[in-house]
């Protein structure tokens, strides 16, 4: 067991829907990040946050509107999502950004497997 | 990051050691070496890293090469749960970038 958990672990919405994701991280970790896992596609860092702060935004369309309100959650609103955003969102946390090894190793939560219909 | 190759499958019996190995030879000097494994639909799971030296811990050992060009994760004992697609990562701590880039991986199969 990872010290991320996400919630949910699946979740089904409509285009019209407002809904989101949470993760938690209990491992006293400084740094949050989102990514997102499409079928035959590679991994794709959406933020990251460093002690609350966003220090990167991939070109992430609007719909997505990350929140963190303190170091060990971090939150991913969603609204008027489209068909290919369905995929699973992956958050990861780690002690620091870079610093490397065990500083900036990321661990990873178990994912929310998200279908927009 | 540095370009790393994996071969894409393996089989190993259930209780024998399993090795997978990784090529990494464009490796600069300051890239540490990270181990993920994915079981379908999970996510990523840590391993272990290294830079230079061999590393041991509960769940693995790595064995890095003398010129670094190189390296192989070791699972002493595999279980049927180790069946998962493994990823050799390296990774520039100053490269300004937080994205852990995975390749295709090794897809381990653990017979039993």
């Amino acid at each position: 067991e990872t010290g991320v958990t996400q919630t949910p672990r699946h979740l089904v919405m409509g285009m019209t829907n407002k809904k989101s994701l949470k993760c938690e991280q209990h491992l006293g970790h400084n740094a949050m990040y989102w990514y997102k896992q499409s079928a035959k596609k590679p991994l794709e860092l959406m933020f990251v946050y460093s002690l609350e702060e966003r220090v990167e935004n991939n070109s992430v369309p609007s719909r997505f509107s990350p929140e963190c309100p303190n170091s060990s959650h971090l939150f991913l609103h969603l609204h008027t999502l489209q068909p290919e955003d369905s995929a699973l969102y992956l958050c990861a946390s780690s002690q620091d950004l870079g610093g490397g090894g065990y500083q900036e190793t990321q661990y990873f939560g178990p994912g929310t497997r998200l279908l927009v219909l | 990051d540095a370009k790393t190759t994996q071969p894409p499958s393996m089989d190993c019996a259930e209780g024998r050691a399993a090795n997978l190995p990784c090529n990494h030879s464009t490796i600069s000097g300051n890239e540490y070496v990270y181990w993920y494994r994915q079981i379908h639909s999970q996510g990523p799971q840590y391993i272990i890293h290294g830079l230079k030296n061999n590393e041991t811990n509960e769940m693995a050992s790595l064995i890095i090469t003398e010129d670094r060009k190189s390296s192989t994760l070791i699972l002493p004992h595999a279980t049927l749960r180790d069946t998962a697609v493994y990823y050799c990562i390296v990774r520039d701590s100053g490269a300004g970038s937080y994205q852990l880039t995975f390749g295709k991986g090794t897809k381990l199969s653990v017979i039993p």
